[in-house]
């Protein structure tokens, strides 16, 4: 069965730093690949995406994110981090053709402290 | 462009009543999917519909329906509500998968306490 699995729950770091979250799949071949961010009281807004070409890929917010086939990972990554981004990321993996229901993962806590 | 929008934004329920949500989506997108949302579980499908009509389970079905009359709207009904059924309800569409890339598009959310 498909899974996408987010390792961290909470991912702490202070204002001005940079961020790594990691999210790995499996999956036999190149699924869509997004990654969502989810405010306080909020619902879901897309930050990026990938389903082909260039293996790093920019997003909204400066995010930007790197697919890596040979680790079935696609982890989001921002070099300075700002209060505002503080929020619930979660990764989430389509297969291709004409699959439409998504796979998401259980989503890491960002904290950011001043 | 509204996006998608949820009502109601909360709602009490005591064990037994019912009520629906409803969602609707002004992007004319294919595809409506209902999840709920709890502490340390992510997001779980609860049912989707590909298209006006049609309507399919997903990975927490029991205690819920769901219909899509319209492309617009994807109601979700809760017929005897249940404690267990506290949570938060996130309703999402997107495009075909023949048609974009899938991505989804959330609305706010509905905040439901059963007691």
């Amino acid at each position: 069965a498909q899974s996408v699995t987010q390792p961290d729950i909470h991912i702490t770091v202070s204002e001005g730093a940079s961020l790594e979250l990691r999210c790995n799949y499996s999956y036999g071949a190149t699924p869509y690949l997004f990654w969502y961010v989810q405010s306080p009281g909020q619902g879901l807004q897309l930050l990026l995406k990938y389903f082909s070409g260039d293996t790093l890929v920019q997003g909204i917010k400066g995010f930007e994110a790197e697919f890596k086939r040979s680790q079935s990972s696609f982890n989001l990554r921002k070099p300075s981090v700002h209060w505002s981004d503080a929020a619930e990321y979660f990764c989430a993996v389509r297969l291709g053709g004409g699959s439409y229901i998504p796979t998401f993962g259980r989503g890491t806590s960002l904290i950011v402290h001043p | 462009n509204a996006g998608v929008t949820q009502t109601p934004k909360f709602r009490v329920l005591k064990t037994g009543q019912s009520m629906t949500l409803l969602c609707a989506q002004d992007m004319n997108h294919e595809y409506m999917y209902w999840y709920r949302q709890d502490p340390g579980m992510g997001l779980r499908l609860i049912h989707y519909s590909v298209g006006e009509g049609t309507t399919a389970k997903g990975e927490v079905p029991d205690g819920y329906n769901v219909s899509r009359l319209k492309k617009q709207n994807f109601l979700l009904g809760l017929e005897s509500a249940a404690p267990s059924q506290t949570s938060v309800y996130f309703c999402a569409s997107s495009t075909a998968p023949d048609r974009g890339t899938g991505e989804q598009y959330f609305g706010p959310g509905t905040r439901l306490t059963v007691t």
